[in-house]
């Protein structure tokens, strides 16, 4: 079955320093891809998605770009603040699903000042 | 625009009592509503999920149920609640094709 795969947490990293939270992913076709941001205490708000091979999506200075022949949607920022400490999840929706999104276990990151 | 709304923000319940959590949502009609749940530092389970009024589809058995009687209410209840019930409850809503969610504050629900 499809599945999404995220690397575990946590992730520790200094102010300004560069992320990268990776994730792949299993499923038929061209699934459509998300990533999401939970801060401490609050729901989920989706932070990017791409919908097609090499689509890259971006929001808020991070980045993800939709690569088909790694199966991959690793998400990326440049220069890291505190304000980003979260959990972040990698979430795809299978191309035949109309209503389910499969989700990444999510990875926790933490930027210490 | 379209805003979703989840109360109560924190419940403690006794094991045994009986649980009513309501998710609405405003600015769109016909939405897909979703309960999760997330366990302490955990990952998202779906619990249900509903496409209608009085449409109900249910991913996980469990104490738990969920009920949809306005086009955009959501509520997830249960008769008697489990120590294993606590968690942090998600409300998420999306478009009829599904695309992405939207999710709500979340209800933060502790049994003793």
């Amino acid at each position: 079955g499809d599945s999404v795969t995220q690397m575990e947490g946590p992730v520790t990293l200094s102010e300004e320093a560069f992320l990268t939270i990776n994730c792949t992913y299993t499923a038929t076709g061209y699934p459509s891809l998300f990533w999401y941001v939970q801060y401490p205490g609050e729901g989920l708000q989706l932070l990017l998605k791409a919908t097609k091979a090499d689509d890259k999506g971006s929001n808020k200075g991070f980045e993800a770009t939709y690569r088909k022949e790694t199966t991959s949607f690793h998400l990326e920022k440049g220069s890291v603040q505190v304000s980003d400490s979260a959990v972040y999840f990698c979430a795809l929706r299978a191309p035949d699903s109309n209503y389910q999104l499969i989700w990444g276990a999510g990875t926790k990151l933490i930027i210490k000042p | 625009s379209q805003t979703i709304h989840q109360w109560p923000a924190t419940l403690v319940q006794p094991v045994g009592s009986p649980l009513s959590l309501e998710c609405t949502v405003e600015g769109t009609s016909n939405p897909n509503l979703y309960w999760y749940r997330q366990a302490a530092g955990r990952g998202l389970q779906l619990l249900f999920y509903s496409v209608g009024i009085g449409q109900i589809s249910s991913e996980v058995p469990q104490n738990l149920s969920a009920s949809r009687p306005q086009d955009r209410q959501f509520i997830l209840s249960s008769k008697k609640l489990l120590l294993s019930d606590s968690g942090f409850y998600l409300c998420a809503w999306s478009g009829t094709s599904g695309y992405e969610q939207y999710f709500g504050p979340g209800t933060r629900l502790t049994v003793t």
